[in-house]
Protein backbone atom coordinates (compact mmCIF):
# COMPACT_ATOMS: atom_id res chain seq x y z
CA UNK A 1 0.00 0.00 0.00
CA UNK A 2 2.01 3.27 -1.19
CA UNK A 3 -0.49 5.74 0.53
CA UNK A 4 0.37 9.27 -0.72
CA UNK A 5 3.32 9.38 -3.13
CA UNK A 6 5.01 12.89 -4.73
CA UNK A 7 7.12 12.90 -7.73
CA UNK A 8 9.58 14.15 -8.19
CA UNK A 9 11.51 14.34 -4.78
CA UNK A 10 14.11 16.61 -5.23
CA UNK A 11 14.15 19.74 -8.37
CA UNK A 12 16.16 22.55 -9.25
CA UNK A 13 14.79 25.28 -11.18
CA UNK A 14 16.22 28.54 -12.74
CA UNK A 15 14.22 32.06 -11.69
CA UNK A 16 10.85 32.26 -14.59
CA UNK A 17 11.47 28.24 -15.43
CA UNK A 18 7.80 26.34 -14.93
CA UNK A 19 7.30 22.91 -13.52
CA UNK A 20 4.37 20.86 -12.29
CA UNK A 21 4.42 18.66 -8.83
CA UNK A 22 2.79 15.13 -9.13
CA UNK A 23 0.89 13.55 -5.96
CA UNK A 24 -1.01 10.13 -6.11
CA UNK A 25 -2.98 8.64 -3.51
CA UNK A 26 -4.30 5.55 -4.00
CA UNK A 27 -6.68 5.43 -0.46
CA UNK A 28 -9.61 6.49 -2.27
CA UNK A 29 -9.82 9.82 -0.56
CA UNK A 30 -12.07 12.50 -1.23
CA UNK A 31 -9.90 15.60 -0.11
CA UNK A 32 -6.80 16.57 -0.71
CA UNK A 33 -3.74 19.24 0.05
CA UNK A 34 -0.49 20.91 -0.95
CA UNK A 35 1.56 22.52 1.53
CA UNK A 36 5.28 24.36 1.89
CA UNK A 37 7.12 23.45 4.83
CA UNK A 38 10.36 26.61 5.59
CA UNK A 39 12.47 26.80 8.42
CA UNK A 40 11.14 27.53 11.62
CA UNK A 41 7.59 27.89 10.17
CA UNK A 42 4.50 25.11 10.66
CA UNK A 43 3.44 23.55 7.14
CA UNK A 44 1.47 26.46 5.40
CA UNK A 45 -1.37 25.29 3.23
CA UNK A 46 -1.28 26.38 -0.60
CA UNK A 47 -4.29 25.00 -2.63
CA UNK A 48 -6.68 21.92 -1.59
CA UNK A 49 -9.37 19.62 -3.49
CA UNK A 50 -12.43 18.76 -1.78
CA UNK A 51 -13.37 16.25 -5.01
CA UNK A 52 -12.38 15.83 -8.26
CA UNK A 53 -12.80 18.66 -10.00
CA UNK A 54 -12.69 20.87 -7.65
CA UNK A 55 -9.73 23.56 -6.35
CA UNK A 56 -9.56 25.86 -3.37
CA UNK A 57 -7.02 28.44 -2.54
CA UNK A 58 -5.17 27.73 1.06
CA UNK A 59 -3.33 30.33 2.63
CA UNK A 60 -0.58 31.08 0.37
CA UNK A 61 -1.82 30.34 -3.31
CA UNK A 62 -0.12 33.12 -5.01
CA UNK A 63 2.53 32.06 -7.94
CA UNK A 64 0.79 28.41 -7.80
CA UNK A 65 -2.13 26.85 -9.43
CA UNK A 66 -3.44 23.51 -9.25
CA UNK A 67 -5.68 20.75 -11.21
CA UNK A 68 -7.50 17.63 -9.63
CA UNK A 69 -8.73 16.25 -12.76
CA UNK A 70 -8.69 12.56 -11.17
CA UNK A 71 -9.59 11.28 -7.92
CA UNK A 72 -6.36 10.03 -7.30
CA UNK A 73 -4.11 12.63 -8.15
CA UNK A 74 -3.78 16.19 -7.17
CA UNK A 75 -0.93 18.22 -9.25
CA UNK A 76 0.65 21.68 -8.24
CA UNK A 77 1.91 23.96 -10.62
CA UNK A 78 4.68 26.49 -10.49
CA UNK A 79 3.84 28.89 -13.61
CA UNK A 80 7.27 31.35 -13.42
CA UNK A 81 9.55 30.21 -10.30
CA UNK A 82 10.97 32.61 -8.22
CA UNK A 83 13.55 32.15 -5.48
CA UNK A 84 10.63 32.86 -2.61
CA UNK A 85 9.31 29.09 -3.77
CA UNK A 86 12.71 27.18 -2.37
CA UNK A 87 10.60 25.31 -0.09
CA UNK A 88 10.06 21.60 1.09
CA UNK A 89 6.53 21.07 -0.56
CA UNK A 90 4.31 17.88 0.68
CA UNK A 91 0.82 16.66 -0.54
CA UNK A 92 -1.77 15.32 1.85
CA UNK A 93 -5.16 13.46 1.87
CA UNK A 94 -7.66 12.42 4.06
CA UNK A 95 -11.52 11.01 4.29
CA UNK A 96 -14.19 13.66 4.32
CA UNK A 97 -17.38 13.37 6.48
CA UNK A 98 -18.20 11.52 9.56
CA UNK A 99 -16.68 10.83 12.00
CA UNK A 100 -14.56 13.29 12.12
CA UNK A 101 -11.69 10.44 14.13
CA UNK A 102 -11.88 9.50 10.71
CA UNK A 103 -10.74 12.87 8.95
CA UNK A 104 -6.82 12.22 9.52
CA UNK A 105 -4.13 13.81 6.42
CA UNK A 106 -2.26 11.79 5.55
CA UNK A 107 1.49 13.00 3.99
CA UNK A 108 3.79 12.08 0.86
CA UNK A 109 7.49 11.96 1.50
CA UNK A 110 7.96 15.67 -0.27
CA UNK A 111 9.63 17.56 -2.86
CA UNK A 112 12.74 19.77 -2.55
CA UNK A 113 12.61 22.26 -4.44
CA UNK A 114 15.48 25.08 -5.15
CA UNK A 115 14.90 28.06 -7.26
CA UNK A 116 18.19 29.78 -8.32
CA UNK B 1 -7.69 33.91 14.25
CA UNK B 2 -6.72 30.26 14.86
CA UNK B 3 -2.89 29.59 16.31
CA UNK B 4 -0.50 27.01 17.45
CA UNK B 5 2.41 27.85 19.22
CA UNK B 6 4.96 24.63 20.33
CA UNK B 7 7.91 25.15 22.69
CA UNK B 8 10.32 24.44 22.99
CA UNK B 9 12.37 24.62 19.58
CA UNK B 10 14.42 22.26 20.21
CA UNK B 11 15.21 20.03 22.98
CA UNK B 12 18.45 17.28 23.85
CA UNK B 13 18.14 14.98 25.47
CA UNK B 14 19.99 12.03 27.25
CA UNK B 15 18.59 8.28 26.64
CA UNK B 16 16.05 7.74 29.30
CA UNK B 17 15.76 11.31 30.40
CA UNK B 18 12.17 11.80 30.58
CA UNK B 19 10.36 15.33 29.42
CA UNK B 20 7.34 17.08 28.40
CA UNK B 21 7.25 18.80 24.70
CA UNK B 22 4.08 21.58 24.68
CA UNK B 23 1.56 23.01 22.41
CA UNK B 24 -0.61 26.03 23.35
CA UNK B 25 -3.41 26.44 21.15
CA UNK B 26 -6.37 28.73 20.46
CA UNK B 27 -8.91 28.01 18.13
CA UNK B 28 -12.74 28.62 17.61
CA UNK B 29 -14.35 25.26 18.44
CA UNK B 30 -11.59 22.70 18.81
CA UNK B 31 -12.70 19.43 16.49
CA UNK B 32 -9.70 17.78 17.25
CA UNK B 33 -5.74 18.19 18.10
CA UNK B 34 -3.14 16.28 15.88
CA UNK B 35 -0.05 15.27 16.98
CA UNK B 36 2.78 14.13 13.87
CA UNK B 37 6.03 12.61 14.07
CA UNK B 38 8.38 14.34 10.95
CA UNK B 39 11.81 12.23 10.57
CA UNK B 40 14.29 14.44 8.01
CA UNK B 41 13.73 14.24 4.74
CA UNK B 42 10.58 12.48 4.95
CA UNK B 43 6.33 13.57 5.58
CA UNK B 44 4.83 13.84 8.75
CA UNK B 45 3.64 10.80 10.34
CA UNK B 46 0.67 10.56 12.10
CA UNK B 47 0.42 9.82 15.94
CA UNK B 48 -2.90 10.94 17.81
CA UNK B 49 -5.63 12.64 17.69
CA UNK B 50 -7.45 14.01 20.48
CA UNK B 51 -10.89 15.71 20.78
CA UNK B 52 -11.38 16.75 24.14
CA UNK B 53 -10.12 18.20 27.54
CA UNK B 54 -9.52 15.38 29.91
CA UNK B 55 -8.21 13.14 26.82
CA UNK B 56 -4.94 10.97 27.03
CA UNK B 57 -3.69 8.82 24.30
CA UNK B 58 -0.33 6.53 24.18
CA UNK B 59 1.54 4.96 22.30
CA UNK B 60 4.48 3.23 23.14
CA UNK B 61 7.24 5.64 25.21
CA UNK B 62 4.59 8.26 23.95
CA UNK B 63 1.94 9.85 25.73
CA UNK B 64 -0.75 12.46 24.77
CA UNK B 65 -2.52 15.07 27.19
CA UNK B 66 -5.18 17.61 26.32
CA UNK B 67 -6.65 20.66 28.23
CA UNK B 68 -8.70 23.99 27.27
CA UNK B 69 -5.56 25.23 26.32
CA UNK B 70 -2.98 23.04 25.26
CA UNK B 71 -1.81 19.89 25.37
CA UNK B 72 1.44 17.67 26.04
CA UNK B 73 3.26 15.11 24.78
CA UNK B 74 5.31 13.29 27.45
CA UNK B 75 8.06 10.87 25.91
CA UNK B 76 9.18 8.32 28.86
CA UNK B 77 12.46 7.16 28.79
CA UNK B 78 13.07 8.01 25.38
CA UNK B 79 15.39 6.41 23.19
CA UNK B 80 17.61 7.85 20.12
CA UNK B 81 14.89 6.14 17.93
CA UNK B 82 12.77 8.73 19.42
CA UNK B 83 14.77 11.49 17.99
CA UNK B 84 12.70 13.83 15.18
CA UNK B 85 10.48 16.81 14.98
CA UNK B 86 6.93 16.32 16.90
CA UNK B 87 4.35 18.77 14.99
CA UNK B 88 1.32 19.56 16.32
CA UNK B 89 -1.90 20.85 14.65
CA UNK B 90 -5.44 21.74 15.36
CA UNK B 91 -8.29 21.73 13.55
CA UNK B 92 -11.23 24.05 14.55
CA UNK B 93 -15.49 24.28 13.94
CA UNK B 94 -14.68 26.90 10.69
CA UNK B 95 -12.02 23.93 9.03
CA UNK B 96 -14.97 22.74 7.08
CA UNK B 97 -12.60 21.19 4.71
CA UNK B 98 -10.69 19.74 7.67
CA UNK B 99 -8.33 22.75 7.91
CA UNK B 100 -5.03 22.17 9.95
CA UNK B 101 -3.07 24.60 11.53
CA UNK B 102 0.23 23.64 12.48
CA UNK B 103 2.73 24.70 14.90
CA UNK B 104 6.68 25.17 13.72
CA UNK B 105 7.44 22.07 16.20
CA UNK B 106 9.74 21.06 18.58
CA UNK B 107 13.21 19.20 17.16
CA UNK B 108 13.84 16.64 19.26
CA UNK B 109 17.27 14.80 19.65
CA UNK B 110 18.14 11.99 22.08
CA UNK B 111 21.41 10.99 22.82
CA UNK B 112 22.72 7.57 23.93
Amino acid sequence: NAGVTQTPKFRVLKTGQSMTLLCAQDMNHEYMYWYRQDPGMGLRLIHYSVGEGTTAKGEVPDGYNVSRLKKQNFLLGLESAAPSQTSVYFCASSYSGQPLAKNIQYFGAGTRLSVL
Amino acid sequence: EDQVTQSPEALRLQEGESSSLNCSYTVSGLRGLFWYRQDPGKGPEFLFTLYSAGEEKEKERLKATLTKKESFLHITAPKPEDSATYLCAVRGVSGGYNKLIFGAGTRLAVHP
